[in-house]
Parts: structure tokens; C-alpha cells; sequence
């Protein structure tokens, strides 16, 4: 499977600030996703990192708000901009890999507190 | 809209007995189907994925699907207290590798 890890690990940041996460894998891949992990909660995925092409953001996520870039097949950087305390959460990376196989893994995650 | 439904638990079993989690799904284009494990403070683990009908077996670990009820298991058995943790289901669509998951559903395991 493929090894995925994210920096940071964890962040309290003020609001009106913006943080970026980085999420590098160890093997190239197909596909690339960010996830959101509210207190409690399920997963909710917030977009498809694209290779060399814009993200595909899913309904209620966008751009200027989660601005995502893919630079290649092996790494990915999510930005939460202009934060306020409702984007307090776990963000994980996840990858669909190797090629071949159907199996999506995450990343260990980043622990955002917004104050 | 697609859905996974799971019982949210939490679910108790004595260790060594038998764990069975469910998870029914609405989206009948499903073709792909996984079960995760998430440790408290922890990143989701794939340990099981099924993409026939029928039972598949890995370890411990028996993934059971079934299209036509739109329904898939995961029993644990012999469960140990280390298999204490948050189970998601998830599926993915035809042509699609973007997962669903279900809320997940809790599982202590008694000493």
C-alpha cells in the first residue's frame, strides 16, 4: 500500500488566517483526495486534487475558500484560507494506489484548531 | 442522494466472541465496497475491501456482500480489546474512485 504522511501534524492557528498542508506519498499515484473530519463526525470529501489541472471541489467546498494544488503524481497541498473557528477539524489526505488496485489510503491527518 | 447507513453503537462484545458490524447502502451503482478502522485520535485503516457478491476472508476478518439487499458485513471473530475502534463502511461508485462513508460504528471490545 501506499505511505502517505501529511505536515503539519497539528496546528492552532487565529482566525483570518490561512494554513496550508502539505500530504507527500511515496509512490506515484492515480488519484489524490483531501478529506474533512469534523469533531464526531464521518469523512466528508472536499475535493479531487487534479494532476496539472484545477481541483474538482465537491458541493458545499470552493476554491477561494480550499484552494488545492497537485503538482505532480506524489504530492498535493490543501490551503484553508481566511480560517474561522467552524474550520477547527481533522484533514486527511487520502491516494488511490498503486495502480491497479482499488483501495484508497489516508494520510495521518492534520489536527487544525482555529481560535 | 447516496447514503451509507450504519448503526452508530456502540456495540459491545466479550473478548473472544464474535463482532458483526453492518452497513446498507442506497446507491445501487455501487461497485466497490470497504471497511475501515479508526482508532480514536487516529487516521482511518483500510482492512477489508469486496467487490463480489459473497464472503471474502482475510485473518480474522470476513467482509460479506450482498448487491440485491444493497447490504455489506464485516464480522471479527475471536475479538481481542485491541480491535476496539470506530468501523466505516464506504463504498465507491462505477468509474468513480471519490468513497461515501458511512458514520461509523463504535465497537468495545470486553476484557
Amino acid at each position: 500500500s501506499a505511505v502517505i504522511s501529511q505536515k503539519p501534524s497539528r496546528d492552532i492557528c487565529q482566525r483570518g488566517t490561512s494554513l496550508t498542508i502539505q500530504c507527500q506519498v511515496d509512490s506515484q499515484v492515480t488519484m489524490m483526495f483531501w478529506y474533512r473530519q469534523q469533531p464526531g463526525q464521518s469523512l466528508t470529501l472536499i475535493a479531487t486534487a487534479n494532476q496539472g489541472s484545477e481541483a474538482t471541489y465537491e458541493s458545499g467546498f470552493v476554491i477561494d475558500k480550499f484552494p488545492i494544488s497537485r503538482p505532480n503524481l506524489t504530492f498535493s497541498t490543501l490551503t484553508v484560507s481566511n480560517m474561522s473557528p467552524e474550520d477547527s477539524s481533522i484533514y486527511l489526505c487520502s491516494a488511490f494506489g498503486p495502480a491497479g488496485k482499488e483501495e484508497q489510503y489516508f494520510g495521518p491527518g492534520t489536527r487544525l484548531t482555529v481560535t | 442522494q447516496k447514503e451509507v447507513e450504519q448503526n452508530s453503537g456502540p456495540l459491545s462484545v466479550p473478548e473472544g466472541a464474535i463482532a458483526s458490524l453492518n452497513c446498507t447502502y442506497s446507491d445501487r451503482g455501487s461497485q466497490s465496497f470497504f471497511w475501515y478502522r479508526q482508532y480514536s485520535g487516529k487516521s482511518p485503516e483500510l482492512i477489508m475491501s469486496i467487490y463480489s457478491n459473497g464472503d471474502k476472508e482475510d485473518g480474522r476478518f470476513t467482509a460479506q456482500l450482498n448487491k440485491a439487499s444493497q447490504y455489506v458485513s464485516l464480522l471479527i471473530r475471536d475479538s481481542q480489546p485491541s480491535d476496539s475502534a470506530t468501523y466505516l463502511c464506504a463504498y465507491s461508485g462505477a468509474g468513480s474512485y471519490q468513497l461515501t462513508f458511512g458514520k461509523g460504528t463504535k465497537l468495545s471490545v470486553i476484557p
